[in-house]
């Protein structure tokens, strides 16, 4: 079990720029969830994946915003037309299936900030 | 109906002392209320969590409380230590994905 693995931890880019994000959960998770943070703020959901299909999105995520999770394996997020107010730390999660013993693991995030 | 609305925004308790966190929740629906915790620059890791069948759940210096009828629940850190300090976030779900966060605690325990 080597953990949520969440690729970069930083990024900076200027407003109007696209940015994606990468995120490999553990391995034999079937769910992946994507969440954003700001600050002094709980992680809200934005979307989640069980195996390749996307099976919920959030009213937070708008059209500039696409996840994709291709073979079920890994997971990108990809924000276009960037802006100030999407400055935020992105989090993805995993976990196995429904059980309730298999809680939310999170990654460390990707920071991004919009300039 | 969807908030978990968490109280104090930031805690400040001498080591050895008890650190008491509270939620409150709308959604009867929710039936699982687990608790992360938070260093700065690190992803929410999960502390404990339970289950509304039970009233009470025990791991270590870490307790849940939960009363159903007043749709609340509580998180006591017994014996707190300075590497307690972090920020805590209770949550709320209707099974076990898309998890309503409340606005976190900020713990800290004085040395």
């Amino acid at each position: 079990d080597t953990g949520v693995s969440q690729d970069p931890r930083h990024k900076i880019t200027k407003r109007g720029q696209n940015v994606t994000f990468r995120c490999d959960p553990i391995s034999e998770h079937n769910r992946l969830y994507w969440y954003r943070q700001t600050l002094g703020q709980g992680p809200e959901f934005l979307t989640y994946f069980q195996n390749e299909a996307q099976l919920e999105k959030s009213r937070l995520l708008s059209n500039r915003f696409s996840a994709e999770r291709p073979k079920g394996s890994f997971s990108t997020l990809e924000i276009q037309r960037t802006e100030q107010g999407d400055s935020a730390m992105y989090l993805c999660a995993s976990s196995l299936s429904a059980s309730y013993n298999s809680p939310l693991h999170f990654g460390n995030g990707t920071r991004l900030t919009v300039t | 109906q969807q908030q978990v609305k968490q109280s104090p925004q930031s805690l400040i308790v001498q080591k050895g002392g008890i650190s008491i966190i509270n939620c409150a929740y709308e959604n009867t629906a929710f039936d699982y209320f687990p608790w992360y915790q938070q260093f700065p620059g690190k992803g929410p890791a999960l502390l404990i969590a339970i289950r509304p069948d039970v009233s009470e759940k025990k791991e270590g210096r870490f307790t849940i409380s939960f009363n159903k009828s007043a749709k609340q629940f509580s998180l006591h850190i017994m014996d707190s230590q300075p590497g307690d300090s972090a920020t805590y976030f209770c949550a709320a779900s209707k099974g076990t994905y898309k998890y309503i966060f409340g606005t976190g605690t900020r713990l800290k325990v004085l040395a």
